[in-house]
């Protein structure tokens, strides 16, 4: 099956950094990569999505770009704000299939200091 | 509904009982998922139900787990003979079916089960 792996598990930046969290994936099938935002004791939340069919996808402060052949894609959060503390999550599956199970990595700690 | 519901929202039970999770998906969303957060860990898949396909049960940990959905409506996830090791945050999700457009989840707010 599909596994997942995530890095770093914890990350602390100053206030109007960059941060960088990087996914690697197995399934070189998988090919629908999803991110998710976790405020402590909150539900998760997508934030972003990517499909394979694209190599990189922003949404203001976020981007998230894929590299198919390294089997590995990575979130971009630029000019980061203390409210972008939370955990992150990176996702993948074989998106558009039967099975649209995601396998999540395990997630990374965002701490965002004013 | 607005969001995916979840009942109970905490649920405390000694060793041994069963217990039962309920899950109300968001109308229309044909897939529904149930995870398994551990404190402080990721989110480790448990089942999957899309339609009238028979479900994924691939991540259930053991015989003790056990999971249903009737049509494309409310889910339930049962626990019996609880566990210490089974104390967690209950997630359930739902999401469009494949092909249907947008493939993220809608999580609810899950249910924080205390086994003592």
């Amino acid at each position: 099956g599909e596994n997942v792996e995530q890095h770093p598990s914890t990350l602390s930046v100053q206030e109007g950094d960059s941060a960088v969290i990087k996914c690697t994936y197995s399934d070189s099938a998988s090919n629908y990569f999803p991110w998710y935002k976790q405020e402590l004791g909150k539900r998760p939340q997508l934030i972003i999505d990517i499909r394979s069919n694209v190599g990189e996808k922003k949404d203001q402060r976020i981007a998230v770009t894929l590299n198919k052949t390294a089997k590995h894609f990575s979130l971009h959060i630029t000019e980061t704000q203390p409210e972008d503390s939370a955990v992150y999550f990176c996702a993948a599956s074989l998106g558009g299939g039967s099975n649209y199970k995601l396998t999540f990595g395990k997630g990374t700690l965002l701490t965002v200091n004013p | 509904g607005a969001g995916v519901s979840q009942s109970p929202s905490n649920k405390v039970t000694e060793k041994g009982k069963d217990v039962e999770l309920r899950c109300d998906p968001i109308s229309g969303h044909t897939a529904l998922y149930w995870y398994r957060q551990r404190l402080g860990q990721g989110l480790e898949f448990l089942i999957y139900f899309q339609g009238n396909s028979a479900p994924d049960k691939s991540g259930l940990p053991s015989d003790r787990f056990s999971a249903e959905r009737t049509g494309e409506s409310v889910s339930t996830l049962t626990i019996q003979r609880t566990q210490q090791e089974d104390s967690a945050v209950y997630l359930c999700a739902s999401s469009l079916a494949p092909g249907q457009g947008a493939g993220g989840y809608t999580f609810g707010s899950g249910t924080r089960l205390t086994v003592v």
